[in-house]
C-alpha cells in the first residue's frame, strides 16, 4: 500500500491554457474522487468514479472540466481554457466501498496557479 | 441536505492544554462522521471516524463521539502538543445514499505554542 499519489504536485499556467492532472489510487480501491480546495475552505466535491464509471459530477464541474478513469485504475482531471478562478488545490481520494463502511484516503494534492 | 458546521478558528493553545473543536452536522440519511487533519504542506489524513450513533472514534489521543441527539461530533484531546498544530476538518459521508462524497466543514486552524 503506497498511498494515493498525484502528479504534478504544483502547476503554474497562463490563463487560457489547458492543464491535466493525474491521480493514482491505492491499488484495489474501486472508488476514486476528485475534490477542490481553495484557501481557507474545506474540500468541495467535484466528481467520483466507481471502477471506470463516472457516477456523479458536481455543479462546480463546468464544461471546461473533464475527468476520466480508463480501465478503472488511474484517473486524469483536465481543465480546458483555464481561468484565474481555477487556482486551487485539487485533491484526489480513493476508497474501497463496502456496505455500510467507507473511508476515503487522500493524496497530497496538485496545487494549480493560473496567472 | 447534508452539511457540516465547524467551529471557526484559529485556535491557539499552550502545550498540554485541553482541546475541543466543535462540529455539528445536518444529514438526510444515516451519516458516517470523520475528522481529517492537514499538516502544513501535506494532504488530508484521516484522524478518526465513527459510523453510527454513540460510537467513539479515537486516535493519537484525540477522541470524538457521534451524538445523534445533538447532531454533533466534537473533537477533543486532553493534552495537546506542538506537533498537533494543523488544520482539522470535520466531514460527513452519507452511508444511506449511493453517493460516496464527503461534505467538509471549513476547517479549524490549531496552533500549539511550547
Amino acid at each position: 500500500d503506497t498511498g494515493v499519489s498525484q502528479n504534478p504536485r504544483h502547476k503554474i499556467t497562463k490563463r487560457g491554457q489547458n492543464v491535466t492532472f493525474r491521480c493514482d489510487p491505492i491499488s484495489e480501491h474501486n472508488r476514486l474522487y476528485w475534490y477542490r480546495q481553495t484557501l481557507g475552505q474545506g474540500p468541495e466535491f467535484l466528481t467520483y468514479f466507481q471502477n471506470e464509471a463516472q457516477l456523479e459530477k458536481s455543479r462546480l464541474l463546468s464544461d471546461r472540466f473533464s475527468a476520466e478513469r480508463p480501465k478503472g485504475s488511474f484517473s486524469t482531471l483536465e481543465i480546458q481554457r483555464t481561468e484565474q478562478g481555477d487556482s486551487a488545490m485539487y485533491l484526489c481520494a480513493s476508497s474501497l466501498a463496502l456496505a455500510g463502511s467507507e473511508t476515503q484516503y487522500f493524496g497530497p494534492g496538485t496545487r494549480l496557479l493560473v496567472l | 441536505g447534508n452539511s457540516v458546521t465547524q467551529m471557526e478558528g484559529p485556535v491557539t493553545l499552550s502545550e498540554e492544554a485541553f482541546l475541543t473543536i466543535n462540529c455539528t452536522y445536518t444529514a438526510t440519511g444515516y451519516p458516517s462522521l470523520f475528522w481529517y487533519v492537514q499538516y502544513p504542506g501535506e494532504g488530508l489524513q484521516l484522524l478518526l471516524k465513527a459510523t453510527k450513533a454513540d460510537d467513539k472514534g479515537s486516535n493519537k489521543g484525540f477522541e470524538a463521539t457521534y451524538r445523534k441527539e445533538t447532531t454533533s461530533f466534537h473533537l477533543e484531546k486532553g493534552s495537546v502538543q506542538v506537533s498537533d498544530s494543523a488544520v482539522y476538518f470535520c466531514a460527513l459521508g452519507d452511508r444511506g445514499s449511493t453517493l460516496g462524497r464527503l461534505y467538509f466543514g471549513r476547517g479549524t486552524q490549531l496552533t500549539v505554542w511550547p
